[in-house]
């Protein structure tokens, strides 16, 4: 069981540099998630997209775009990197339903310097 | 908007003793409340979870009460053990949408 995998695992990156982050389930989940980790902050949501073919912001969307390529697929983007964006990511999946646990891949240690 | 608080860390305590992590939330509607652990360099995984007011939820020797009354949903366990250092979030998800929402986390050292 694979369940949530996320890709690259480590990157660092030049300010001004673009990336895409990727993310694939095999859980057949409807919904699901990006968030950011950072000290003393906690999990912040950045998008979360509740069904193929769409997509919503979260807490801190500026700077990250995504996309929802398939069921199985959510990527995040970012466009021009800021030092502000030196994190953990994390990917999640659930079925849609608040009932429903939540499953995480093993996250991304992004650094922007 | 939905939030939750909970205790801010680190919590430090020797093998055996008693933990309790508050958290608290505010939500309109009725959300379903979690807990999730994080070991070191690996991503969440639930804890435990309740739905509804005055479920009880456990796992490993962890239990949390969903109280309504006072709105929150501490994690306690009567006996913690060197392998439950770890990172404790307390989250809910509203009926409304599906964001789920996570506090600031809790960071448990356990010494032997």
């Amino acid at each position: 069981n694979a369940g949530v995998t996320q890709t690259p695992k480590f990157q660092v990156l030049k300010t001004g540099q673009s990336m895409t982050l990727q993310c694939a389930q095999d859980m057949n989940h409807n919904s699901m998630y990006w968030y950011r980790q950072d000290p003393g902050m906690g999990l912040r949501l950045i998008y979360y997209s509740a069904s193929e073919g769409t997509t919503d912001k979260g807490e801190v969307p500026n700077g990250y775009n995504v996309s929802r390529l398939n069921k199985r697929e959510f990527s995040l983007r970012l466009e021009s990197a800021a030092p502000s964006q030196t994190s953990v990511y994390f990917c999640a999946s659930n079925r849609r339903g608040q009932n429903t646990e939540a499953f995480f891949g093993q996250g991304t240690r992004l650094t922007v310097v | 908007g939905n939030s939750v608080t909970q205790m801010e860390g680190p919590v430090t305590l020797s093998e055996e003793a008693f933990l309790t992590i508050n958290c608290t939330y505010t939500a309109t509607g009725y959300p379903s409340l979690f807990w999730y652990v994080q070991y070191p360099g690996e991503g969440l995984q639930l804890l435990l979870k309740a739905t509804k007011a005055d479920d009880k939820g456990s796992n490993k020797g962890f239990e949390a009460t969903y109280r309504k009354e006072t709105t929150s949903f501490h994690l306690e366990k009567g006996s913690v053990q060197v392998s439950d250092s770890a990172v404790y979030f307390c989250a809910l998800s509203s009926n409304r949408d599906d964001k789920i929402i996570f506090g600031k986390g809790t960071r448990l050292h356990i010494l032997p």
